[in-house]
Order: structure tokens, then sequence, then C-alpha cells
């Protein structure tokens, strides 16, 4: 059974930092691109970024919002994906998934966590 | 970057009826290399995380019903849903995966008439 679980979300002040970790299991971690997109409160989705895997050399891309301020990095021994959140904003506050994800020739996967409430406020 | 852009913001439809999405890129979303778009298509129903139901434009991911199909080609995409039932009330969003950033669209709320 595939499953991520997403922790580290919480209540920080404008300016502060939070990490986000993603723990996966059940599909092939170190073969997959990982991926984080945020959810504000009833709003739409916004892609993050993602980290690549080691035959594509952990490459990272980020939105523009969050460009200099978040750092996604991996850990292939553990199944596991982080998200460095410094510099935090107000208009950061939101629901943030990982997602893990392939696509090959032939078939595409996009495994969801169920998300973790980043809030910040003073 | 890639614009995407979804219409209608909210959809009403009666149960059994057809339903559709459309979806435009501000720009193809086309790979020539090998004639793949790169294009999804997402579920999201309340308190839960999307749900991948079409990826490729128009494959369906395993265990997603045949009446959901996906059509469309470099900057002009569709969502069907050909016979609609209760459990489809959702908010569904395109999403290009050509180049980053990976750019989504508004979504579209489905809802029954």
């Amino acid at each position: 059974e595939v499953q991520l679980v997403e922790s580290g979300g919480g209540l920080v002040q404008p300016g502060g930092s939070l990490k986000l970790s993603c723990a996966a299991s059940g599909f092939s971690f170190s073969g997959s691109a990982m991926h984080w997109v945020r959810q504000a409160s009833g709003k739409g989705l916004e892609w993050v970024g993602r980290i690549r895997s080691k035959a594509n050399n952990y490459a990272t891309a980020y939105t523009a919002s969050v460009k200099g301020r978040f750092t996604i990095s991996r850990d292939d021994s553990k199944n596991t994906a982080y998200l460095q959140m410094n510099s935090l904003k107000t208009e950061d506050t939101a629901v943030y998934y990982c997602i893990g994800g392939y696509c090959g020739s032939t078939s595409c996967y996009s495994y969801w966590g169920q998300g973790t409430l980043v809030t910040v406020s003073s | 970057d890639i614009v995407m852009t979804q219409s209608p913001d909210s959809l009403a439809v009666s149960l059994g009826e057809r339903a559709t999405v459309n979806c435009k890129s501000s720009q193809s979303v086309l790979y020539s290399s090998n004639n793949q778009n790169y294009l999804a298509w997402y579920q999201q129903k309340p308190g839960q995380p999307p749900k991948l139901l079409i990826y490729w434009a128009s494959t369906r991911e395993s265990g997603v019903p045949d009446r959901f199909s996906g059509s469309g080609s470099g900057t002009d995409f569709t969502l069907t849903i050909s016979s609609l039932q209760a459990e489809d009330v959702a908010v569904y969003y395109c999403q290009q995966y050509y180049s980053t950033p990976y750019s989504f669209g508004q979504g579209t709320k489905l809802e029954i008439k």
C-alpha cells in the first residue's frame, strides 16, 4: 500500500522557519521525483517545487514566490523528503501536500499525502 | 511560466448528464520528441487530497471509471464525465508538467443540478 505521511506543520511567526518531512512507502521512492504542493484554505492548488531522483542529479525547481526561501531535499536511505521553509510570510499559510511522482514512456503515477497545515501568524 | 486557465469556474449538471470542463494553457504542452501532451487532470473532494484521474491528456489512471475521459492537444484540453454520478461532485484541476513551475488551473467546482 502506498503511503506518504507529512509532518512538521504548525504555527510559526512571520519571519520564522519550519521544516516539513514526508515519509514515503509502498512505491519506488528513490526512482520518483518528490513534489510539494500547497493549498490555502478555500483556494486552489499551487505547485511549490520538486526534487528529482539521483538519476536526474537531484535537480530542484521552485515556484517564484518561494525561490530563495524554501529548499527541498531528500534522503533516499530513509525514503523521506523534506521542505525547509525560511523567512515565512503570512501568505505561506496553507496545507502542504507531499507528492511522489514519476512519468515514464508509457505511464505516470502521482501519489499524494494527506497534507500538513502550516499557519504563519503573529 | 505557463498559465493554465480553466472554464467554467463552476458547473451544475443533472445526474446522468454529461459534464465538460475546459483547460487552456498559455503555451503548448505538447512535447514533440514523444508526441505527448504533458497535461494531467485531478479530482479533489472536500477534506481530501487531490486524486490523479488522467495523464498525458487522455490516459486514465488505473481504477478511474471509464465515464471520465480527457481530450485535446497543444493548448486546449477537455475533461468529460459522460454520465454524472453523485460521487463525482468535486473540484477538478488541470495541471501542466511540461515545464517548471508545474502550474495548475484555478479549479472547476462541479455540483449536481
